[in-house]
């Protein structure tokens, strides 16, 4: 079956622009997660969904950060005037609930704010 | 700041060695333990996880130990192959969801 997919898979903007990514989970997945991971560094928590719950938006690093997931399936994270330091690979998860709980991984949003 | 500290940063290993990846917790909510395989341009996918009422868990050639008291688990990748290297995290999870992940470690084994 799919696996969770992403796009785009590369974006380049310019500092101070709006970026929106993208993220496909796992058909039936009912948690969805996003994560950061920058240059040489683990993957940062940035934001976590499940269900109709309240989102944990604990990660986002400032107020430029937003993201929503639209009838509990497809979410977008969203990135407010870029700046230079916003530059990393952006990755989304999505899991069922069950024994392990599980994390699948996309392949992840190549970003870079020149 | 790193809740899971996570080492090496990189190493080398002929084909055939033992490659040995080491990482620490404080946090004594953290209630499971993933390792994570990375390739280029690919996400992290689950290698191999352990609970900590466990201290060693093998699945074919990797191989976690877990020191619940010492509060550190560690990864043994055993008979090393070239396909084997790629970037390894190792995370920590409280509260059923929240994945606390090291730095990660870049394995490269030599033919």
């Amino acid at each position: 079956g799919a696996g969770v997919s992403q796009s785009p898979s590369n974006k380049v903007t310019e500092k101070g622009k709006d970026v929106e990514l993208r993220c496909d989970p796992i058909s039936g997945h009912t948690a969805l997660y996003w994560y950061r991971q920058s240059l040489g560094q683990g993957l940062e928590f940035l934001i976590y969904f499940q269900g109709n719950s309240a989102p944990d938006k604990s990660g986002l690093p400032s107020d430029r950060f937003s993201a929503e997931r639209t009838g509990g399936s497809v979410s977008t994270l969203t990135i407010q005037r870029t700046q230079q330091e916003d530059s990393a690979v952006y990755l989304c998860a999505s899991s069922s609930p069950g024994a392990r709980n599980e994390q699948f991984f996309g392949p992840g949003t190549r970003l870079t704010v020149l | 700041q790193q809740q899971v500290k996570q080492s090496p940063q990189s190493l080398i290993v002929q084909k055939g060695g033992i490659s040995i990846i080491n990482c620490a917790y404080e946090n004594t909510a953290f209630d499971y333990f993933p390792w994570y395989q990375q390739f280029p341009g690919k996400g992290p996918a689950l290698l191999i996880a352990i609970r900590p009422d466990v201290s060693e868990k093998k699945e074919g050639r990797f191989t976690i130990s877990f020191n619940k008291s010492a509060k550190q688990f560690s990864l043994h990748i055993m008979d090393s192959q070239p396909g084997d290297s790629a970037t390894y995290f190792c995370a920590a999870r409280s509260n059923d969801y929240k994945l606390s992940f090291g730095a990660g470690t870049t394995v490269t084994v030599r033919a």
